[in-house]
């Protein structure tokens, strides 16, 4: 079971860009590198997924060097309701395979 | 809509009583999840299931039960043996896409002890 590490908590104004990085010194050569956001008293919700170099669409973008022990996931402008707690995975190739390890994620908090 | 409903939001518990909450999905999902989250924690997987009428123990198993009699339902039972219940239960399931494994969580279920 590969783990991650993440910071516990970062703070960030309105409008700044945040980058959360994560340490998964233990990936395996088929897994992916999955982000999820949740909000207070709801399900997590999926990000963003990436197996190396970059990945972008409309809500983040995911950078993966090319040793893939670690990860960055880049929120461009925040705005107050990115407020969450943001989780980084390890997920496996294979549906249902392993079981995932949430840590206790990043708590992000946007200040006006 | 296609999603992964749970129910109910909230419930309550006596004393040695047994509470199912439900989980059900339209997604044709193959694999489902069952994971507790307790205040400022991460998920803790209970169970999953990979497919119909076969399901896995996970880290915290016990004082737990499920079944998986149907592809769309998946529900949890936590019995009187859990004797510390209170938590935020979490439903999810999951896809294999052109990538790795993506879940899809439910709203969640707060049982409460009374």
């Amino acid at each position: 079971l590969a783990k991650t590490t993440q910071p516990i908590s970062m703070d960030s104004y309105e409008g700044q860009e945040v980058n959360i990085t994560c340490s998964h010194n233990n990936i395996a050569t088929n897994d992916y590198i999955t982000w999820y956001q949740q909000f207070p008293s709801q399900g997590p919700r999926f990000i963003i997924q990436g197996y190396k170099t970059k990945v972008t669409n409309e809500v983040a973008s995911l950078f993966i060097p090319a040793d893939r022990k670690s990860s960055t996931l880049s929120l461009p402008r925040v705005s107050l309701s990115d407020t969450a707690v943001y989780y980084c995975l390890v997920t496996p190739f294979q549906t249902g395979a392993n079981n995932l390890f949430f840590g206790t994620g990043t708590r992000l908090t946007v200040i006006p | 809509d296609g999603g992964i409903t749970q129910s109910p939001k909230y419930l309550f518990r006596k004393e040695g009583q047994n509470v199912t909450l439900s989980c059900e999905q339209n997604l044709n999902h193959d694999a489902m999840y069952w994971y507790r989250q307790d205040p400022g924690q991460g998920l803790r997987l209970i169970y999953y299931s990979q497919i119909v009428n076969d399901f896995q123990k996970g880290d915290i198993a016990e004082g737990y039960s499920v079944s998986r009699e149907k592809k769309e339902s998946f529900p949890l039972t936590v019995t009187s043996a859990q004797k510390n219940p209170t938590a935020f239960y979490l439903c999810a399931s999951s896809v294999t896409g052109t990538g790795g494994e993506t879940q899809y969580f439910g709203p969640g279920t707060r049982l409460l002890v009374l």
